[in-house]
């Protein structure tokens, strides 16, 4: 399997502008696991998936952000509208349970 | 609300020397996770700890964890310079993560 695949690995946008990250989870997954990280708040959950279904969203930051998972191989993570403070790298994980398996990230800058 | 706590945060120590890593965490859980970062990569897994009392060792580091204490140890012997990154924890409840431990290993 190719691991956990996101795109794109980076994306430089002007503040006010819709960002979507997407997500390829390793097949066969049960959990899809989206999370923020930066210097000041380190790894943040940001919202979890349970065979599609969204389980815990309380970490998502604000409206201006949305995660769907239309089916078992997908999932994309949307911020719109974008502002400076959503820079960050993006991970998303995959897991059978148990053990999470991470994507490479997306490198978001809003300018 | 599920906290984890690490420390130290900052770890700087000399090449052959030992140290523990402290994992705190403060509502029930079974299992636990180690991660290595490497700076602008992505989190690999280390250990998977699924009981009270297990301990994992590979190379260098050794794993246990302590489920009545809600407590994991990331020990590291005789410490060297490939071993510099940050060293995360996660609580398999909501798979929540520690802060994080940067070690610096230096010659």
């Amino acid at each position: 399997d190719a691991g956990v695949i996101q795109s794109p690995r980076h994306e430089v946008t002007e503040m006010g502008q819709e960002v979507t990250l997407r997500c390829k989870p390793i097949s066969g997954h049960d959990y899809l696991f989206w999370y923020r990280q930066t210097m000041m708040r380190g790894l943040e959950l940001l919202i979890y998936f349970n065979n599609n279904v969204p389980i815990d969203d309380s970490g998502m930051p604000e409206d201006r952000f949305s995660a769907k998972m239309p089916n078992a191989s997908f999932s994309t993570l949307k911020i719109q509208p974008s502002e400076p403070r959503d820079s960050a790298v993006y991970f998303c994980a995959s897991s059978p349970p148990g053990e999470l398996f991470f994507g490479e990230g997306s490198r978001l800058t809003v300018l | 609300e599920l906290k984890v706590e690490q420390n130290p945060l900052f770890l700087s120590m000399q090449e052959g020397k030992n140290y523990t890593i402290y994992c705190n965490y403060s509502t029930t859980s079974d299992r636990l996770y180690w991660y290595r970062q490497d700076p602008g990569k992505s989190l690999e897994s280390l250990f998977v700890l699924l009981s009270n009392g297990a301990v994992k060792q590979e190379g260098r580091l050794m794993a246990s964890l302590d489920t009545k204490a809600r407590l994991s140890t990331l020990h590291i012997t005789a410490a060297v310079h490939d071993l510099s990154a940050t060293y995360f924890c996660a609580v398999s409840n909501d798979m929540r993560f520690g802060a994080g431990t940067r070690l610096t290993v230096k010659p």
